[in-house]
């Protein structure tokens, strides 16, 4: 089973449209994040949630809003979709604590034409 | 805030030589030291990790790091590299809570590349 799953792999759109990435993880973690890496393969932190509770909103332009509904999901909304934001987006999961490393999903690999 | 350096864009070794990924970190407070591998068009996977005790660190994939506080390294080491190792690494730091500065933060990344 995979422990940390996000749908779709791979998402084409044009510039304006809105667009979700779903996350999900079964491994009974209580953080989530969501990562942005770009093409030089830099990778930045976008959001993490605690229990459901957004705990880490770094620079993000207000277009992007994540939702956790419980602790195992938490899904990316992305509206007004720019050329900037193709990318790869990884959704993380960990155990609460500074000492636990974080599980990623595959990638969603976004692109806006 | 907490910063991990990754020196080098590529490392390029020989099968079967020893394979070593540089790391260096800035963290206040004691580091949470962190190696992941990322294959292409995948997620990141977990090598291994620091927390704390014994500075020789024994993860996945026959890999192994070393913590030097004095030098606030943290290099990746492997004593013979195998083609399938050739992936991207990154270095990650994060530090206690008590001083704000639990995020999770990634070097640029090493591309390892493992010549047969």
């Amino acid at each position: 089973d995979t422990a940390v799953s996000q749908t779709p792999k791979y998402l084409v759109t044009q510039m304006g449209n809105d667009k979700s990435i779903k996350c999900e993880q079964n491994l009974g973690h209580d953080t989530m994040y969501w990562y942005k890496q770009d093409s030089k393969k830099f990778l930045k932190i976008m959001f993490s949630y605690n229990n459901k509770e957004l705990i880490i909103n770094e620079t993000v332009p207000n277009r992007f809003s994540p939702k956790s509904p419980d602790k195992a999901h938490l899904n990316l909304h992305i509206n007004s979709l720019e050329l900037g934001d193709s990318a790869v987006y990884f959704c993380a999961s960990s155990q609460q604590g500074a000492f636990s490393e974080a599980f990623f999903g595959q990638g969603t690999r976004l692109t806006v034409v | 805030a907490q910063s991990v350096a990754q020196p080098e864009d590529q490392v390029n070794v020989a099968e079967g030589n020893p394979l070593t990924v540089k790391c260096t970190y800035s963290v206040s407070g004691n580091p949470y030291l962190f190696w992941y591998v990322q294959y292409p068009n995948r997620g990141l996977q977990f090598l291994l990790k620091y927390i704390t005790g014994d500075n020789l660190v024994k993860g996945s994939y026959g890999f192994e790091a070393e913590f030097n506080k004095s030098q606030t390294s943290f290099h990746l080491k492997k004593p013979s590299a195998l083609v399938s190792d050739s992936a991207l690494y990154f270095c990650a730091v994060r530090g206690s809570a008590s001083y704000g500065n639990n995020r999770l933060a990634f070097g640029k990344g090493n591309q390892v590349v493992v010549i047969p």
